[in-house]
């Protein structure tokens, strides 16, 4: 069935570093792809997102890169600081009403 | 901003009670989204409604229902509650269906004892 693979499941870095979280979608029909951030105890909330139009976007020090082709799209967080730490889920939607979702990756940065 | 409340953060409830998990946007969204959130397995969809009245199921819809009477209000009922439903519970709305992002609520968490 549907599924949106996400790698790391964790994640630790320094602070000023940069962070990578790659995603694999199996729908060929997703045309949309956000992704979403969650603090402790807070609700997600979305960050960035990039249609099946584009390759990249890029948002002060976010950005998102979208390979259609091989169905991989990614998350790009550079200068990373302490309020960076949350879980990021990817997410992919064919359109719909349908929105998969990735497990999630915990991003632990390091002061 | 979109604003989308759930009534409870933090409920405890019996094996076998009848559940009510309440959610109100005031972006008068159509579309509106029960999830459950559990670790390792992000966000899994239990029912969506994209009109009052209106309701389908999600991927994990077996002992959920849903309510929407008023375009507000999203409502998921736990008809008999089971431990395996201790959860976090979180709902959501959308302008459009379909490459539109979600708006979520604080969310709910659930134990069933």
């Amino acid at each position: 069935g549907e599924n949106v693979e996400q790698h790391p499941s964790t994640l630790s870095v320094q602070e000023g570093d940069s962070a990578v979280i790659k995603c694999t979608y199996s729908d060929s029909a997703s045309n949309y792809f956000p992704w979403y951030k969650q603090e402790l105890g807070k609700r997600p909330q979305l960050i960035i997102d990039i249609r099946s139009n584009v390759g990249e976007k890029k948002d002060q020090r976010i950005a998102v890169t979208l390979n259609k082709t091989a169905k991989h799209f990614s998350l790009h967080i550079t200068e990373t600081q302490p309020e960076d730490s949350a879980v990021y889920f990817c997410a992919a939607s064919p359109g719909g009403f349908k929105t998969i979702f990735g497990a999630g990756t915990r991003l632990f940065v390091k002061a | 901003d979109v604003k989308v409340t759930q009534s409870s953060r933090y409920l405890v409830k019996r094996t076998g009670e009848k559940v009510f998990l309440e959610c109100v946007q005031d972006m008068d969204h159509e579309n509106m989204f029960w999830y459950r959130q559990d670790p390792g397995l992000g966000l899994r969809l239990i029912y969506f409604s994209y009109d009052v009245k209106m309701k389908e199921k999600g991927d994990i819809p077996e002992g959920y229902s849903v309510s929407r009477e008023k375009k507000e209000r999203f409502s998921l009922i736990l008809e008999s509650a089971s431990t395996n439903q201790t959860s976090m519970y979180l709902c959501a709305s959308s302008l459009r269906t379909g490459g539109s992002p979600l708006h979520f609520g604080n969310g709910t968490r659930l134990t069933v004892t």
